[in-house]
């Protein structure tokens, strides 16, 4: 079975600082993890995908992820935050043959002017 | 870019009633997911659908649910009498053929508010 964490429910930044969104997983198979977005009064937009090929993973929006398997996190992460970012970010885990996705329970991400 | 559409965007209804969401999936996608959101809860998993038939379901996923491609471009959610603890925010999604990994689309979702 899979599980995912996302520490931290809230996460406030100012305009061109880091963002840094903290996902953990659990799998006991070989994961495939995602980041979505979701801004307000739309539906869920995929970011980025890891799916067993390159441990550093580039989306869209300048957002990258990491993929660290002895850490079992796939961290979400992008180095300067635009105002246009504030939105509900959302990981998730798949694995093996088995499509559902199981989620995390969203961190809201405000940037600060 | 091609999209999943999800018809209504809001959709209110008295508790007992039957409901039916709609989603046009991605045209060349085969396979077929809905998911709910309850407000403040996690997205949750709800069932799969490929070839015309469940792959896949959930607990949530009982007897007053169903799910039906009736014209190989729409694809329906149908809860048969509704519950107060039905009103959710309901996602469409679909994803190609090839490996288990494909991403999967979103449509906006249909907001059910049970009343």
């Amino acid at each position: 079975a899979q599980s995912v964490t996302q520490l931290g429910s809230h996460v406030s930044v100012s305009e061109g600082a880091l963002v840094l969104l903290r996902c953990n997983y659990s799998s006991s198979v070989p994961p495939y993890l995602f980041w979505y977005v979701q801004y307000p009064n739309q539906g869920l937009q995929l970011l980025l995908k890891y799916t067993s090929a390159a441990t550093l993973v580039k989306g869209i929006n300048g957002f990258e992820a990491e993929f660290k398997k002895s850490e079992t996190s796939f961290h979400l992460t992008k180095p300067s935050a635009h105002m246009s970012d504030a939105a509900e970010y959302f990981c998730a885990v798949s694995a093996g043959n088995n499509r559902k996705l199981i989620w995390g329970l969203g961190t809201s991400l405000a940037v600060n002017p | 870019e091609p999209e999943v559409t999800q018809t209504p965007s809001h959709q209110v209804t008295q508790m007992g009633q039957e409901v039916i969401l709609r989603c046009v999936p991605i045209s060349n996608h085969l396979y077929f997911y809905w998911y709910r959101q309850i407000l403040g809860q996690k997205v949750e998993f709800l069932v799969s659908f490929y070839n015309n038939e469940i792959s896949e379901k959930s607990e949530i996923f009982d007897d007053q649910f169903s799910v039906e491609r009736p014209d190989g471009s729409n694809f329906t959610l149908k809860i048969r009498s509704t519950k107060l603890e039905d009103s959710a925010m309901y996602f469409c999604a679909s994803s190609g053929a090839g490996l288990s990994n494909q991403p999967q689309h979103f449509g906006d979702g249909t907001r059910l508010s049970i009343l």
